[in-house]
């Protein structure tokens, strides 16, 4: 079965802090997909990883993809509260997208 | 910027009835998706489409629903007759290549309602 597993489940940090949140899947990926959903919106394409070891950036969020293409990170410096909502990892199996769970993320002012 | 546009916003229906969701996708975009989240659970895959015939379908996606593209710039999600347990967000998504080769762009979605 096609699993992606993220964690933490949900996360509550002060604003200015720094985060990760994790992507693991037991099956070796051919590409992975990090989006984010704002509370009853649709998804918000981040980033796309294809290679091991790539490392991408955008303003404040940054994610990586292991040699192994099996885990990834996402990691967001000086948290804002425009940063709150839930992020998803998403990985392809050919004609179709899946997703893992979800990290919910709120950001303190 | 280009996007996936999906009406309605929500729509509130009587169980048994026929409901049809309504997508436009990217226009340059060759794939379609639709997919549903119930509330508080995840996103799953219901249906992929591309060259006007579906590419794969979930368990989700039984004899209750259809897809079709019937004219050059909407995807529509019909389920026959509804139950209860449809109740969810429906979301619509196109890419441009096949998902090995890039990413999917969603749209608001549609948050149905079986009453």
């Amino acid at each position: 079965s096609q699993e992606l597993e993220q964690s933490p489940q949900s996360l509550i940090v002060q604003e200015g802090k720094n985060l990760t949140i994790n992507c693991t899947s037991s099956k070796t990926l051919y590409g992975l997909y990090w989006y984010k959903q704002k509370y009853g919106e649709g998804l918000i394409f981040l980033m796309m990883l294809q290679k091991g070891g790539e490392e991408k950036s955008h303003e404040k969020i940054t994610a990586k993809l292991d040699e192994k293409k099996q885990q990834s990170s996402l990691h967001i410096t000086a948290s804002q509260p425009s940063h709150a909502g839930i992020y998803l990892c998403g990985a392809d199996s050919g004609n179709q997208f899946y997703f893992g769970t979800g990290t919910s993320l709120t950001v303190i002012p | 910027e280009p996007e996936v546009t999906q009406t309605p916003s929500h729509q509130v229906t009587q169980m048994g009835q026929e409901v049809i969701l309504r997508c436009v996708p990217i226009s340059n975009h060759l794939y379609f998706y639709w997919y549903r989240q119930i509330l508080g659970q995840k996103v799953e895959f219901l249906v992929s489409f591309y060259n006007n015939e579906i590419s794969e379908k979930s368990e989700i996606f039984d004899d209750q629903f259809s897809v079709e593209r019937p004219d050059g710039s909407n995807f529509t999600l019909k389920i026959r007759s509804t139950k209860l347990e449809d109740s969810a967000m429906y979301f619509c998504a196109s890419s441009e290549q096949g998902p090995r080769n890039t990413e999917a762009f969603f749209g608001q979605g549609t948050r149905l309602t079986v009453v």
